[in-house]
């Protein structure tokens, strides 16, 4: 079972660069999250999804967007890199019921944009 | 705006004794919330939660308490270990969102 995957692990980026990480689930949850990690800023949340075929905006969604085609997959895309989106990106999803669940995250992405 | 406030960059604290760490949030609608441990280069692993109809819940040495009047909640380690040793992140959320906090680096000394 290996829950949540990240591709890729590193990946370093010229600024205007484009790409797109991938979050994969086997759970067969419903909800899916992208955060990113700062040093001082805790995980801040990026994008959000409650479905498939849904997506939402955290807190700090400029420069990036997000798409849930698959109910499994949830991507994250950067259009044109910027050094200030260097950072460590996590991806977790949780199960939906009549009370809330915790999520489960993914070992992170660590993305260096020079 | 930051909706979930910890505080407390760093806590150290003597093995054996209790770790309080806190957490504050801002947004009422928050109903479910959760305590995390993360150590360096993994992602964030689950430790404890609690929703807003409790005040308390316990698993073995982690106690959480909810403060719904005063939108705050705390994390009890008793007694604490050397390999409690990590960062803490308390996280708030309601049907769909979910938000953490700046995280709690917790050291505990031998």
């Amino acid at each position: 079972n290996a829950g949540v995957t990240q591709t890729p692990k590193f990946r370093v980026l010229k600024t205007g660069q484009s790409m797109t990480l991938l979050c994969a689930q086997d759970m067969n949850h419903e909800y899916m999250y992208w955060y990113r990690q700062d040093p001082g800023m805790g995980l801040r949340l990026i994008h959000y999804s409650v479905g498939e075929g849904t997506t939402a905006k955290g807190e700090v969604p400029d420069g990036y967007n997000v798409s849930r085609l698959k109910k499994q997959n949830f991507l994250l895309g950067l259009e044109s890199a910027a050094p200030s989106q260097t950072s460590v990106y996590f991806c977790a999803s949780r199960t939906w019921g009549q009370w809330i669940t915790e999520a489960f995250f993914g070992q992170g992405t660590r993305l260096t944009v020079v | 705006d930051q909706q979930v406030k910890q505080n407390s960059p760093s806590l150290s604290v003597q093995e054996g004794r209790i770790s309080i760490l806190n957490c504050d949030y801002t947004n009422s609608m928050f109903d479910y919330f959760l305590w995390y441990k993360k150590y360096p280069a993994e992602g964030p692993t689950f430790l404890i939660s609690i929703s807003s109809i409790k005040d308390k819940n316990e698993d073995g040495r982690f106690t959480v308490f909810l403060n719904k009047s005063a939108k705050h909640l705390s994390l009890h380690i008793v007694p604490s270990q050397p390999g409690d040793s990590a960062v803490y992140f308390c996280a708030a959320s309601d049907r769909g969102d979910m938000r953490f906090g700046a995280g709690t680096r917790l050291t505990v000394k031998p």
